[in-house]
């Protein structure tokens, strides 16, 4: 199974507002990733955590803010965000984590959840 | 750097005919390669990746890619499309020389005439 899944599938929410974005996955990965896509591009990379650390942020604005609770959970929580912030947000995990395999990890998506900022 | 080309940003291919969608990277090494496919409004699926050996890969939903070192291409085919297979499709490498996350390229969309 290389399921993972995302909450809620679509979200609407005002630039004052405070949500949260989750993910989930059970298959025992280590490694887990936030991505934003707008549409009609490829994926860009936000955040990384590694064994439940955060490994890697791409130089992401701090009104998005990354939470790795335990190695099946990964949030996203949003603040004061901007309507440029509207976009498809998609979790992914992968099996080995960035200690020593990470070229040979493969990335497992989500369904992504779809953000509208009014 | 290494990067990824899709040269094709859109495809048009009728219901039936066979598909070749191209990827073109550049990577002096062998580079580590997927195809992913995107169904309008839906997440990212693995179709097939190519680590080392064999360069025929066989992947889900009867897509095959073949890597041609010598033409540093990864191309993906498929002999006769269904109007399911309708999606973006983005290839990706891995990033080898700083922290092993995926090279983009920019999406080939597909369209099925019927």
């Amino acid at each position: 199974d290389t399921e993972v899944t995302q909450t809620p599938k679509h979200l609407v929410m005002g630039m004052t507002n405070k949500k949260s974005l989750k993910c989930e996955q059970h298959m025992g990965h280590r490694a887990m990733y936030w991505y934003k896509q707008k549409a009609k591009k490829p994926p860009e990379l936000m955040f990384v955590y590694s064994y439940e650390k955060l490994s890697i942020n791409e130089s992401v604005p701090s009104r998005f803010s990354p939470e790795c609770p335990n190695s099946s959970l990964l949030n996203l929580h949003l603040h004061a965000l901007q309507p440029e912030d509207s976009a498809l947000y998609l979790c992914a995990s992968s099996q080995k984590g960035l200690a020593g395999e990470g070229a040979t990890d493969t990335q497992y998506f989500g369904p992504g959840t779809r953000l509208t900022v009014l | 750097a290494q990067s990824v080309t899709q040269p094709d940003i859109h495809i048009t291919v009728s219901e039936g005919a066979s598909l070749e969608l191209r990827c073109n990277y550049s990577y002096g090494a062998t580079p580590y390669l997927f195809w992913y496919v995107q169904s309008p409004g839906q997440g990212l699926q693995l179709l097939l990746k190519y680590f080392s050996g064999d360069t025929l890969v066989q992947g889900i939903k009867g897509f095959e890619a073949e890597f041609k070192r010598s033409q540093s291409s990864f191309n993906l085919r498929k002999p006769s499309v269904h109007w399911s297979d309708a999606a973006e499709y983005f290839c990706a490498v891995v990033q080898m020389d700083s922290n092993y996350q995926l090279i983009w390229g920019a999406g080939t969309k597909l369209i099925i005439k019927p």
